[in-house]
């Protein structure tokens, strides 16, 4: 998605904490995934954000602030199994998801 | 299924050979999506269907790509005198319905080799 916008790659050791943020200029906006995506696997939901603030749900949390076109997804207590990419997903005004590049997050012993 | 269904998994053809990809949406899923996924990046909008209705197809690349699912269910993209750039993973999902946003179900995907 040419108008999203996020890091190609992360690194982190395992037990840390990482924060994946993702920029969005689309169309209308009615809401923002998250989703892990290991190789040759398909994505698997995460975290969905409509209204601004934080959604936790166990090790991984979200963050969106509308008005900042600006997302992040909270990684904490990182797992060697958190290895992969993170794609942020922006649903546009005629329901369409956009995704960016993805994030490769690299968890090392 | 549990889930949604792609086949094949793999596939390699040769330039200029037509293919087709099949997908099986999960039971009751009234919407179904085809994205086109390239080597580190991430999913690309296809095509999009609402039962048996096409309602968009701008993603498609060329008038070479054709999709459809004729009773709502299983779809089929069909990609017509393969070129190398049409190499990539070909995801497909569903979701129950648009009328609000939820989140879509990917299958494993069709990685597509054109050689």
């Amino acid at each position: 998605g040419q108008n999203i916008d996020q890091p190609t790659e992360m690194t982190a050791t395992e037990g840390a904490i990482v924060q994946i943020n993702c920029t969005y200029q689309t169309s209308g906006f009615n809401g923002l995934f998250w989703y892990q995506q290991h190789a040759g696997e398909a994505p698997t939901f995460l975290s969905y954000n409509v209204l601004d603030g934080l959604e936790e749900k166990g090790r991984f949390s979200s963050f969106l602030s509308r008005s900042k076109g600006y997302s992040y997804l909270l990684l904490k207590e990182l797992q060697m199994k958190d290895s992969a990419s993170y794609l942020c997903a922006v649903v546009d005004s005629w329901g369409k998801f956009q995704f960016g590049a993805g994030t490769q997050v690299v968890v090392t012993p | 299924g549990a889930g949604v269904s792609q086949s094949p998994r793999y596939k390699v053809a040769k330039r200029g050979q037509d293919v087709a990809l099949r997908c099986d949406p999960i039971s009751g899923h009234v919407s179904l999506f085809w994205y086109q996924q390239a080597l580190g990046q991430g999913p690309e909008f296809l095509t999009y269907f609402q039962n048996e209705a096409q309602l968009d197809k701008s993603g498609l690349p060329s008038d070479r790509f054709f999709a459809e699912r004729p009773e709502g269910s299983v779809s089929t993209l069909k990609i017509q005198r393969t070129q190398q750039e049409d190499s990539a993973v070909y995801l497909c999902a569903s979701n129950r319905d648009t009328t609000s946003v939820e989140t879509q179900y990917f299958g494993p995907g069709t990685r597509l080799l054109v050689l």
